[in-house]
């Protein structure tokens, strides 16, 4: 497995105004994931990081509102742009780690985002 | 791809054995099980690649149904630590990622 850590752990912020999530993971990893879990709600993916290319957005999420960067195997980072009271959700990242098997992920502990 | 889950709320006697299904019309190439606890991140229970394949993990079962499309997680012996939102997620090779099903809240009564 892996030991991910993000920051913030939760915020609380104006609608208009952006933030940006950071996730750090303690070894190399080529696949970083974004999702977003909404109150209530189960987890759904924004999009896949790769180490040296452009992130993959899933349907329904696009670059301008959640633009992310991926600098190196050990960090991305996730922002949420020109936030609407809708962004409140708890954003997670997730890693395939190389020594395990494929599909599977391990998850950091999330970033609660409030807006108001 | 839709991964149906099952029962959605589960309230429970301290010491009672339960199961959460999971169902979908869709063939998986794995399955996994994770508990998220309130503030937390999901957490990987189980991890299923075979048809058929039943794994334990302490007082955990879950087995992949032999199609591919279904699996269980069966607790025994529940304790309060229990409670949490059990999930499933399941990956198929047309899509590349990994689908949640929609989550079982699980209460354990003292």
């Amino acid at each position: 497995s892996a030991v991910i850590s993000q920051k913030p752990s939760r915020d609380i912020c104006q609608r208009g105004t952006s933030l940006t999530i950071q996730c750090q993971v303690d070894s190399q990893v080529t696949m970083m994931f974004w999702y977003r879990q909404q109150p209530g709600q189960s987890l759904t993916l924004i999009a896949t990081a790769n180490q040296g290319s452009e992130a993959t957005y899933e349907s329904g999420f696009v670059i301008d509102k959640f633009p992310i960067s991926r600098p190196n195997l050990t960090f991305s980072t996730l922002t949420v742009s020109n936030m609407s009271p809708e962004d409140s959700s708890i954003y997670l990242c997730s890693v395939e780690t190389p020594s395990g098997q494929e599909d599977t992920q391990y998850f950091g502990p999330g970033t609660r985002l409030t807006v108001l | 791809q839709l991964l149906e889950q099952s029962p959605q709320f589960l309230s429970i006697q301290e010491g009672e054995n339960l199961t959460v299904y999971c169902n979908s019309s869709s063939v998986f190439s794995s399955l996994q099980w994770y508990r998220q606890e309130p503030g937390e991140g999901p957490v990987l229970l189980i991890a299923l690649y075979k048809a058929g394949e039943l794994t334990s993990n302490g007082r955990l079962t879950a087995q992949f149904g032999i199609t591919r499309k279904d699996s269980f997680l069966n607790i025994s012996a529940s304790i309060p630590s229990d409670v949490g939102i059990y999930f499933c997620a399941g990956s198929t090779i047309e899509a590349g990622k990994l689908i949640f099903g929609q989550g079982t809240t699980l209460q354990v009564k003292p």
